[in-house]
């Protein structure tokens, strides 16, 4: 099973406008960690946002806020009033436990900002 | 304050070839990781080192080596390149706790 689904291979948002990147998890582990990562046309990758199991309140950095809701495993990524400089793809991905191998990314959403 | 630095951005290399990747952090993370990413596969692990003088296998580790020189050093082999390795890799450091991996700029390999 995947470990990571991001079922949105691109969207589209205006400019201004909030968007939402949906992304599910599948883990048994009581402890992970979500994480969001942006990656412009450049190519490298930005660290965004972190989501620990244990949290109680969503996290949010900014523009960026997690949407996390534990009972669906679902984690996700709400960009309020969009900027031109947002047009990336964007990963989704979740630390299961403490193992260092075991951090898992999604397929990534392609979001395309207009203006 | 560079965070994780990567050489050589571009490479090509000839079926058979030998190189290493370079991998430096300045954030005194424990944790090391090597990925590629191909086209619509996300990112996939080579090899990880938890800390200095261990390394481990991940998920893709057939066809390349690595070295975990010092806390700050990791580096990654290709011994002999083959097309199935052209790939963008990106080195990242972990930090302890959250877990989170700060990567490097990513190098473009093309093996032809």
């Amino acid at each position: 099973a995947q470990k990571i689904t991001q079922t949105q291979p691109g969207m589209f948002v205006q400019e201004k406008e909030a968007v939402t990147l949906d992304c599910t998890y599948d883990t048994s582990d009581p402890s992970y960690g979500l994480f969001w990562y942006k990656q412009p046309s450049s190519g490298e990758m930005i660290f965004l946002i972190y989501q620990g199991s244990y949290d109680q309140q969503n996290a949010t950095e900014g523009r960026y806020s997690l949407n996390f809701q534990k009972a669906r495993k679902s984690a996700n990524l709400v960009i309020s009033a969009s900027q031109l400089g947002d047009s990336a793809m964007y990963f989704c991905a979740m630390r299961e436990g403490s193992n260092f191998n075991k951090f898992y990314f999604g397929s990534g959403t392609k979001l395309n900002v207009k203006p | 304050n560079a965070g994780v630095t990567q050489t050589p951005k571009f490479q090509v290399l000839k079926t058979g070839q030998s190189m290493t990747l370079q991998c430096a952090q300045d954030m005194n993370h424990n944790s090391m990781y090597w990925y590629r990413q191909d086209p619509g596969m996300g990112l996939r692990l080579i090899y990880y080192s938890a800390s200095e003088g261990t390394t481990d296998k991940g998920e893709v580790p057939n066809g390349y080596n690595v070295s975990r020189l010092n806390k700050r050093e990791f580096s990654l082999r290709l011994e002999s390149a083959a097309p199935s390795q052209t790939s963008v890799y990106f080195c990242a450091a972990g930090r302890l706790g959250t877990g989170e991996l700060f990567f490097g700029e990513g190098s473009r390999l093309t093996v032809l």
